[in-house]
């Protein structure tokens, strides 16, 4: 099945600044790749998502970027705010498999202020 | 439009019972998928359904089983509760062919 790994685990950056994290998959047949995010006490919140035949993807702050060759995607966060902070997941999906979505480990980002 | 409800939000239960949580989608979604949230294993996947019937499902074992109805709500249960089941269950929606998951705050399972 597919496997995903997610670095860092934690992640801490001043307010405005810029944050990034990083995850590779294994299964060449996965085609979608969303990112999450979680606050405490919440359930995960989709923020953005790539699929397998576009290479980047931006919306406002947030961007998605994806490497199918080097199975690589990245999650880049600009100008960092406060209510940033929170535990950011990364995912893929298996061609095929439904809604079935294989998850990171997590990054736990704290924007200072 | 109101989002994913789970029901309920708390639950605490002893090793051998079986427990029953409620997920409502969004309105007009029709598949629902589940997950499991620990600090150790993180979010893995239980199963999914799409107009009642079950469509996916992971590598857990036969203790856990799910439902759904007609108006697209959703059950799972979990028989013979272990120490091991303490976790949070996640509810999702998603709509028709939809690959985007919309989670709830899921239902925090205390097993003792």
């Amino acid at each position: 099945g597919e496997n995903v790994e997610q670095h860092p685990s934690t992640l801490s950056v001043q307010e405005g600044d810029s944050a990034v994290i990083k995850c590779t998959y294994s299964d060449s047949a996965s085609n979608y790749f969303p990112w999450y995010k979680q606050e405490l006490g919440k359930g995960p919140q989709l923020i953005i998502d790539i699929r397998s035949n576009v290479g980047e993807k931006k919306d406002q702050r947030i961007a998605v970027t994806l490497n199918k060759t080097a199975k690589h995607f990245s999650l880049h966060i600009t100008e960092t705010q406060p209510e940033d902070s929170a535990v950011y997941f990364c995912a893929a999906r298996l061609s095929g498999s439904a809604r079935q979505l294989t998850f990171g480990s997590g990054t736990q980002l704290t924007v200072l202020p | 439009k109101a989002g994913v409800t789970q029901t309920p939000r708390y639950l605490i239960k002893t090793r051998g019972q079986q427990v029953t949580l409620s997920c409502s989608p969004i309105s007009g979604h029709r598949s629902v998928s589940w997950y499991q949230q620990t600090p150790g294993q993180g979010l893995q996947f239980l199963f999914e359904y799409f107009s009642e019937t079950q469509r996916n499902k992971g590598n857990f074992p036969g203790r856990f089983s799910g439902r759904q109805f007609s108006n697209s709500r959703s059950e799972m249960n979990v028989s013979t509760l272990e120490l091991g089941d303490s976790a949070l269950y996640l509810c999702a929606s998603s709509l028709g062919g939809s690959e985007k998951l919309f989670f709830g705050s899921g239902t925090q399972l205390s097993v003792l």
